[in-house]
């Protein structure tokens, strides 16, 4: 079945480092894909999401491009701050044989980003 | 401007007790889900419904019942509480026609259960 694996954390940044989340995922067809993100104590919101291949998404500073010669949606902002720190999902909508979504989002594991003062 | 209503945030069970995790949405989404979350393996799907009147299960069901009360209303019971259980459960929603389906899931903020 679909799947979705991200690299596993905790990374740790000083302020305004590079960061790289790395995703890759399994799937039939051509899913949508989605970086969400969890602050302490929240639920989950949508950071930035992709539709189809070499589409880009960004939000916040953060971008990622849907990839599927290397099947990848990896992660990226320039300069992370404080309040960056959070747990990052990557996810994959299920798509049907026939084409049709079954609007079932599949998760990766999630990252724990820690950025230091 | 609610969005995805969970109730309760905490809840403390004895193994074999039941309880119903309740949800509701106001933002006229068609599909709801209820996910677990558990640490190293992600969020997992229980149960989603699709559009008022179906469910369906997803990943990991067994132990769970789910009732579509309404559009709004989407609710998971545990039946005879394990301490395999214990985890934090997430209800979301989502637009399936028009514009807004294109926006992705609307999360509440979770419900932290732990089976003792």
């Amino acid at each position: 079945g679909d799947s979705v694996t991200q690299m596993e954390g905790p990374v740790t940044l000083s302020e305004e480092a590079f960061l790289t989340i790395n995703c890759t995922y399994t799937a039939t067809g051509y899913p949508s894909l989605f970086w969400y993100v969890q602050y302490p104590g929240e639920g989950l919101q949508l950071l930035l999401k992709a539709t189809k291949a070499d589409d880009k998404g960004s939000n916040k500073g953060f971008e990622a491009t849907y990839r599927k010669e290397t099947t990848s949606f990896h992660l990226e902002k320039g300069s992370v701050q404080v309040s960056d720190s959070a747990v990052y999902f990557c996810a994959l909508s299920e798509v049907m044989n026939y084409g049709g979504a079954t609007n079932k989002l599949i998760f990766g594991t999630g990252t724990l980003l820690a950025v230091q003062p | 401007n609610a969005g995805v209503t969970q109730t309760p945030k905490f809840q403390v069970l004895k193994t074999g007790q039941s309880m119903t995790l309740q949800c509701a949405q106001d933002m006229n989404h068609n599909s709801m889900y209820w996910y677990r979350q558990d640490p190293g393996m992600g969020l997992r799907l229980i149960y989603y419904s699709a559009s008022e009147g179906t469910t369906d299960k997803g990943e990991v069901p067994n132990g769970y019942n789910v009732s579509r009360l309404n559009k709004r209303e989407f609710s998971l019971r545990l039946e005879s509480a394990a301490p395999s259980q214990t985890s934090v459960y997430f209800c979301a929603s989502k637009a399936t026609r028009g514009r807004i389906a294109n926006y992705g899931y609307t999360f509440g903020s979770g419900t932290r259960l732990t089976v003792v």
